[in-house]
C-alpha cells in the first residue's frame, strides 16, 4: 500500500529564506507527483505536477524535484514571502490504482515578516 | 472558466439526517473524486469515477453513496449523518491521470 509522508510537520521561517519542503513515498512505481498549496478555510491549488519520467519542475520561485528511486520529492521555495504562509500537500499517483491520489498530511509552513 | 464547483459551502446536519453534497466541474474531465479532511490529517478517498456510469469506492466509503449520470456531476449522499462524518468534504476532477483540480470544499457538521 502507497503511504506519503510530509516533513516538517510545520516550519516557520523569516522572509527571504530559501526553504525546502519534503515528501517521501513507500512505492515508486507512480505516474506522476502533485504538489498543492491549501489556504486556512479554504481548497487546494495546484502547485506543480511531475511525471514520473520527469526530474524537475519550475514555477516562479517553485521548484519541485523527483527522485523516483528513493521515494522522494522536495518543494524548494526561493525567497520566502509572507503570502508563502499556507499548507503545502504532495500527492502521488500509484501505477497500481492510477485512477487515485494519495495525500500527506502536509506541511504547515509561516514566513515571519 | 469555473473550474470544479462544489455547494453548499457549509452545513450543519443532525445525526440521522440525509444531504446530498454537490460538485460540478466544466473542464470536460472524466475522472471525479470526492475526498474528506479531518484535521491534522491528509485527504482520504471516499469514492471516485472513471466516467459517466462508472464509480468504485476508496479507502472511506461506509456512510456515503455517490453516482455519476453526466461527466459534470458527481454528487455526494451522506445517509443517517453520524458526528463521525464532520469533516470537510473535497471534490476533485482530472483529465485522466494527469493534474487534478479541486472545489473550493463543503464544510460539515453533524451534531
Amino acid at each position: 500500500k502507497q503511504e506519503v509522508t510530509q516533513i516538517p510537520a510545520a516550519l516557520s521561517v523569516p522572509e527571504g529564506e530559501n526553504l525546502v519542503l519534503n515528501c517521501s513515498f513507500t512505492d515508486s512505481a507512480i505516474y506522476n507527483l502533485q504538489w498543492f498549496r491549501q489556504d486556512p478555510g479554504k481548497g487546494l491549488t495546484s502547485l506543480l505536477l511531475i511525471q514520473s519520467s520527469q526530474r524537475e519542475q519550475t514555477s516562479g520561485r517553485l521548484n519541485a524535484s523527483l527522485d523516483k528511486s528513493s521515494g522522494r520529492s522536495t518543494l524548494y521555495i526561493a525567497a520566502s514571502q509572507p503570502g508563502d504562509s499556507a499548507t503545502y500537500l504532495c500527492a502521488v499517483r500509484p501505477r497500481e490504482y492510477g485512477n487515485k491520489l494519495v495525500f500527506g498530511a502536509g506541511t504547515i509552513l509561516r514566513v515571519k515578516s | 472558466n469555473a473550474g470544479v464547483t462544489q455547494t453548499p459551502k457549509f452545513r450543519i446536519l443532525k445525526i440521522g439526517q440525509s444531504m446530498t453534497l454537490q460538485c460540478a466541474q466544466d473542464m470536460n474531465h472524466n475522472y471525479m473524486y470526492w475526498y474528506r479532511q479531518d484535521p491534522g490529517m491528509g485527504l482520504k478517498l471516499i469514492y471516485y469515477s472513471v466516467g459517466a456510469g462508472i464509480t468504485d469506492k476508496g479507502e472511506v466509503p461506509n456512510g456515503y453513496n455517490v453516482s455519476r449520470s453526466t461527466t459534470e456531476d458527481f454528487p455526494l449522499r451522506l445517509e443517517l449523518a453520524a458526528p463521525s462524518q464532520t469533516s470537510v468534504y473535497f471534490c476533485a476532477s482530472s483529465l485522466d491521470i494527469q493534474r487534478a483540480f479541486f472545489g473550493q470544499g463543503t464544510r460539515l457538521t453533524v451534531v
